[in-house]
């Protein structure tokens, strides 16, 4: 069965540092979407990402962060200056149409010191 | 503001007595709710799409429910290995980017 997959599965970084997460969305699906949680708190949409720009995002997705489908099967989450307040798993999800279900990958868990 | 809330925030049940949980939703006009289990440390695992008010989706043990203002999921003869966090999920229209709004989740215990 297909599924997403996200690599690193645990990422400890410095304050100030720039980190990328990878993601690997379904191979067919179109909508790629970033989210997080931070422990104990609701998933937190971040952004939604459609034929190679961004359809929403949300307040916490500012200029420090930014996305990008590098190649046909990559996705990526890029933090430029992480924050101790980053520290979460991050969720990437793809879909086959923005209306449809959307399929979680496993998560990074992100740890800034 | 489009809100979602779940109830019980955890629940704990012996080994095959029943239940339900609660998700109740605000949103300017529903586009779709969805039901996630999550185990811990781990991504949302989909469960089921629900799209109009009436509609009843099951699997195994778990039946979801949809009326115009929440949603329940009913747990039948639960089983140890359906202890888990169920997480409860919006589409709000008029939504261009497929934003999902979650509820915070009831956690599940089930004892043997």
């Amino acid at each position: 069965e297909p599924e997403v997959t996200q690599t690193p599965s645990h990422q400890v970084t410095q304050m100030g540092q720039e980190v990328i997460l990878r993601c690997v969305p379904i191979s067919n699906h179109l909508y790629f979407y970033w989210y997080r949680q931070i422990l104990g708190q609701k998933v937190e949409f971040l952004v939604s990402f459609y034929n190679n720009e961004i359809s929403e995002k949300s307040e916490i997705f500012d200029d420090q962060f930014s996305v990008e489908r590098p190649d046909g099967s990559n996705f990526t989450l890029k933090i430029r200056s992480t924050k101790l307040e980053d520290s979460a798993m991050y969720f990437c999800a793809s879909s086959t149409v923005g209306a449809d279900t959307q399929y979680f990958g496993p998560g990074t868990r992100l740890t800034v010191l | 503001e489009d809100q979602v809330t779940q109830s019980p925030e955890a629940l704990r049940l012996q080994e095959g007595e029943s239940s339900s949980l609660n998700c109740s939703y605000t949103v300017s006009g529903l586009r779709g709710l969805f039901w996630y289990r999550q185990d811990p440390g781990k991504g949302p695992e989909f469960l089921f799409t629900l799209y109009s008010a009436g509609e009843e989706k099951e699997k195994e043990r778990l039946k979801a429910t949809l009326t115009k203002k929440e949603s329940f999921l009913h747990i039948t003869a639960p089983k140890p290995e359906d202890s888990a966090t169920y997480l409860c999920a919006v589409q709000a229209y008029p939504n261009q980017g497929g934003k999902l709004i979650f509820g915070q989740g009831t956690e599940l215990s089930v004892k043997p």
